[in-house]
């Protein structure tokens, strides 16, 4: 069974702060994705990364896929109360497009 | 670009009763899924539809659950006895479902049907 696991599981700091959110596994994916969801709403895409040890950066966001491509991060420059949510992992193997969840990062970012 | 419809956006039952909720996925958007997402944790996949054919319902619970997805666009997940642990968020997500490009099977979720079963 493949599983997904992210740490911290819950993360409570202070505005203008940097974290870092792990995803980890034992099997090898062929593209991840990163998502974040607030409550009330499905999850929404962020990112997706499909080469091992690529590095993709969307403003604040900086995404990292590891070079076995069985793990991956996601670190928050300067974190704003607007980062708030839950942040999950989703890899995906070759040929299905089934994709498995991580187990989530609850992050609060405190004004 | 209308996004992922799904409806009812919360429904209470008491165990035992059916339930059934709909989802009408972005348009030409080949692939559909559906998820059970239980609080505090991801979601979790329980049928993954291509067109109108199942690709995946390993994770279904088919004495109780069933799903269908007529002429390849709208869907309705069915729970016909309800008990106390499927009480859950029930995201409909779609993407394209092309194959060999990775940006044509992007996920986009619905906002999710909360249920609540007592």
């Amino acid at each position: 069974t493949q599983l997904l696991e992210q740490s911290p599981q819950f993360l409570s700091i202070q505005e203008g702060e940097n974290l870092t959110v792990y995803c980890n596994s034992s099997s090898v994916f062929s593209s991840l994705q990163w998502y974040r969801q607030e409550p009330g709403e499905g999850p929404v895409l962020l990112v997706t990364v499909v080469t091992g040890g690529e590095v993709k950066k969307l403003k604040r966001l900086t995404f990292q896929f590891g070079d076995a491509r069985k793990d991956s991060s996601l670190h928050i420059t300067a974190a704003q109360p607007g980062d708030t949510g839950l942040y999950l992992c989703a890899g995906a193997t070759s040929g299905t497009y089934k994709y498995i969840f991580g187990t989530g990062t609850r992050l609060k970012v405190l004004a | 670009e209308a996004g992922v419809a799904q409806s009812p956006r919360y429904k209470i039952i008491e165990k035992r009763q059916s339930v059934a909720f709909w989802c009408n996925p972005i348009s030409g958007h080949a692939t559909l899924y559906w998820y059970q997402q239980i609080l505090g944790q991801g979601p979790k996949l329980l049928i993954q539809f291509q067109n109108n054919g199942v690709v995946d319902d390993s994770q279904l619970p088919k004495d109780r659950f069933s799903a269908e997805r007529l002429k390849g666009v709208d869907s309705t997940l069915k729970i016909q006895p309800a008990k106390l642990e499927d009480s859950a968020v029930y995201l409909c997500a779609s993407s394209h479902g092309l194959a060999g490009e990775w940006s044509y099977n992007e996920q986009f979720f619905g906002p999710g049907t909360r249920l609540t079963v007592l």
